[in-house]
């Protein structure tokens, strides 16, 4: 049975630094792992989605990895800001697909 | 323009009552799902269409029963509302169930009482 972990729960951290946030899969058999945020009160923004053949993705200050093998993913976000502060969900597409498993989250605060 | 829209917004209900979501989306994707998050935040897929067709039901009671009219709709009808049933229940859809990035909805918020 899948399971997805993210650590840490949550984290803050202050303005202009570099951050990264962990996922980790127990089933290596995924088709895509996707990177989201959800701002309190609302619905989830995708960040970035990475294919299974893929290692990472790379949007503007963001960068996701994936490591199949070990069953992890990261991202990176590159000099933060408060603006960046939110719960950051991780997902994977089990093999089969349209079966989406979610970590609990990560909850950022970057204080200015 | 909206992708991906659910209406109502907020509904508050008694327990014992029936009461439907709408979702809809128009990014013309043939996959949609309705997920449950419950107080925890921790966000758990219920169901899944492709095409409007039932793909994955991921044990739910059957007093949730979800409809696809097309495959730009997926509604979700709960009969006999109970207390635990009040949570944020969130529609998305995707290009096919596989490859591609899913796009949630706004959630709508059920408070049974």
């Amino acid at each position: 049975k899948q399971e997805v972990t993210q650590i840490p729960a949550a984290l803050s951290v202050p303005e202009g630094e570099n951050l990264v946030l962990n996922c980790s899969f127990t089933d290596s058999a995924i088709y895509n792992l996707q990177w989201f945020r959800q701002d309190p009160g609302k619905g989830l923004t995708s960040l970035l989605l990475i294919q299974s053949s893929q290692r990472e993705q790379t949007s503007g200050r963001l960068n996701a990895s994936l490591d199949k093998s070990s069953g992890r993913s990261t991202l990176y976000i590159a000099a933060s800001q408060p603006g960046d502060s939110a719960t950051y969900l991780c997902a994977v597409i089990a093999t089969g697909g349209f079966k989406t498993i979610f970590g609990a989250g990560t909850r950022l605060f970057v204080k200015a | 323009d909206t992708a991906v829209s659910q209406t109502p917004k907020y509904l508050v209900t008694q327990m014992g009552n029936d009461k439907s979501i709408k979702c809809e989306q128009n990014l013309g994707h043939d996959t949609m799902y309705w997920y449950k998050q419950d107080s925890k935040k921790f966000l758990k897929i219920m169901f899944s269409y492709n095409n409007k067709e039932l793909i994955i039901n991921e044990t739910v009671p059957n007093r949730f029963s979800p409809k696809s009219p097309d495959k730009a709709h997926l509604n979700l009808h709960i009969n006999s509302l109970e207390l635990g049933d009040s949570a944020v229940y969130f529609c998305a859809s995707s290009l096919d169930g596989i490859n591609n990035e899913q796009f949630f909805g706004p959630g709508t918020r059920l408070t049974v009482l």
